[in-house]
């Protein structure tokens, strides 16, 4: 089993609709993050947590939340989809300070 | 403005034959270094790193990357491609607080490699 875990793989959705994204991991790792890839513009972080009761914005939240329900469980929520949110969402974790990150194999969610 | 540069957006080599992908970065602070590598519907997986001492860094599946300071660059090296190796290769700089929150991103170099 992957160490760190992303449901759905794949998502089509329409414009308006809420979706949760979920990751899990077994890493026992502390810190987890939700990255967004589009094509072009590269890796983007949009929320990342240091514990259960820290949860910080990177740089592109808008439109998104996060819900860290566990140490090993980081979900990443939108309220509201619209189809500039059509990408590939990437989760993971790294266990010290600059330390390796390890990612999911990734959401890919289209907002039609 | 910090900042990471990988030129080749694409580039396709034969099997068999050396490889190097340029990164370079512009970085107010002393840099950590990372190149990470996603292969076809997969996460990235890190490939080496450099946070100090010795200036070319050994990696995973015969990687190597060499890190100049006076030219604000990190390539990353292989001596003989396989065809495994076609993938998504990304350049990640951040600070040498090792927050990978501040981690900056390169847009990344695509890999095909020819039999």
């Amino acid at each position: 089993d992957a160490d760190v875990t992303q449901t759905p793989r794949n998502r089509i959705t329409k414009t308006g609709k809420r979706i949760m994204l979920e990751c899990s991991q077994t890493k026992g790792h502390d810190r987890m993050y939700w990255y967004r890839q589009d094509p072009g513009l590269g890796l983007r972080l949009i929320y990342y947590s240091f514990d259960v009761k820290d949860i910080n914005k990177g740089e592109i939240s808008d439109g998104y939340s996060v819900s860290r329900q566990a140490q090993a469980k980081f979900s990443l929520s939108l309220e509201s989809a619209i189809p500039n949110q059509t990408a590939l969402y990437f989760c993971a974790t790294s266990g010290v300070q600059g330390g390796e990150l390890f990612f999911g194999e990734g959401s890919r969610l289209t907002v039609l | 403005a910090q900042s990471v540069t990988q030129p080749d957006i694409h580039i396709t080599v034969s099997e068999g034959a050396s490889l190097e992908l340029r990164c370079n970065y512009s970085y107010g602070a002393t840099p950590y270094l990372f190149w990470y590598v996603q292969s076809p519907g997969q996460g990235l997986q890190l490939l080496l790193k450099y946070f100090s001492g010795d200036t070319l860094v050994q990696g995973i599946k015969g990687f190597e990357a060499e890190f100049k300071r006076s030219q604000s660059s990190f390539n990353l090296r292989k001596p003989s491609v396989h065809w495994s190796d076609a993938a998504e290769y990304f350049c990640a700089v951040g600070s040498n607080a090792g927050n990978n929150r501040k981690l900056i991103w390169g847009l990344g170099t695509s890999l095909a490699v020819n039999p």
